[in-house]
């Protein structure tokens, strides 16, 4: 079947540095995907989305970047922080074929610890 | 504080038992959703409701049944639990489906 993966199970970096996490999709018909954030012992949270029809969109010191042609996703932080430690999760919508249901297809997850 | 509520936080069950995760929201959204968090697996679709009257089945859909009686709850039972199904389990919803979704603080259930 078809499934969203990430390139790196875990990743450390300075405090200050910039941070990209990859993550890699299988399923040429998805047409919408989500960067979640989740800290230890809390529910996912929403980060930033972005459209097929797109290759960037900014926000508050996040950016994600969609390659449609390698199916490539990635999500980079400016200047990151010690509150940005947390597992961050990829997520596609999947159309069900036949039917009008997408349903979110996560990834399993990128560790990122923030050293001070 | 608007947002999703989920209930219990957490539960130790005896496998066999028959147990309901709840699930509140209060933000009038149309779908909603319930997910399994395992470690390594990341978080895999269970069951879902586009809007009220109706549920559909996710990707592990089984021993689990869903309900969706009004706009606000989606409660999730384990009609006989198996220590298979000892997790994290989230509840979510979106203003519509295939938009971002909202997610609860989660129930860790474990079976014994």
């Amino acid at each position: 079947g078809e499934s969203v993966g990430l390139h790196l199970p875990t990743l450390s970096v300075q405090e200050g540095d910039n941070s990209i996490i990859n993550c890699a999709y299988s399923n040429s018909a998805s047409d919408y995907f989500i960067w979640y954030k989740q800290e230890s012992g809390k529910g996912p949270q929403f980060i930033i989305d972005i459209r097929s029809n797109m290759d960037k969109r900014q926000g508050q010191r996040v950016t994600v970047l969609l390659n449609k042609t390698v199916k490539h996703l990635s999500l980079q932080i400016a200047a990151t922080q010690p509150g940005d430690s947390a597992v961050y999760f990829c997520a596609e919508i999947v159309r069900n074929y036949g039917g009008s249901q997408g349903n979110l297809i996560f990834g399993k997850g990128t560790k990122l610890s923030v050293k001070p | 504080i608007a947002g999703i509520t989920q209930a219990p936080t957490s539960q130790i069950l005896a496998a066999g038992r028959r147990m309901t995760l709840r699930c509140t929201q209060d933000m009038r959204h149309n779908a909603m959703y319930w997910y399994r968090q395992d470690l390594g697996l990341g978080l895999r679709l269970i069951h879902y409701s586009n809007t009220a009257g109706t549920t559909g089945k996710g990707e592990v859909p089984d021993g689990y049944s869903v309900s969706r009686a009004n706009t606000d709850d989606f409660p999730l039972t384990l009609a006989s639990a198996v220590p298979s199904q000892t997790s994290v389990y989230f509840c979510a919803s979106s203003a519509k489906p295939n938009t971002e979704a909202f997610f609860g603080q989660g129930t860790r259930l474990t079976v014994v």
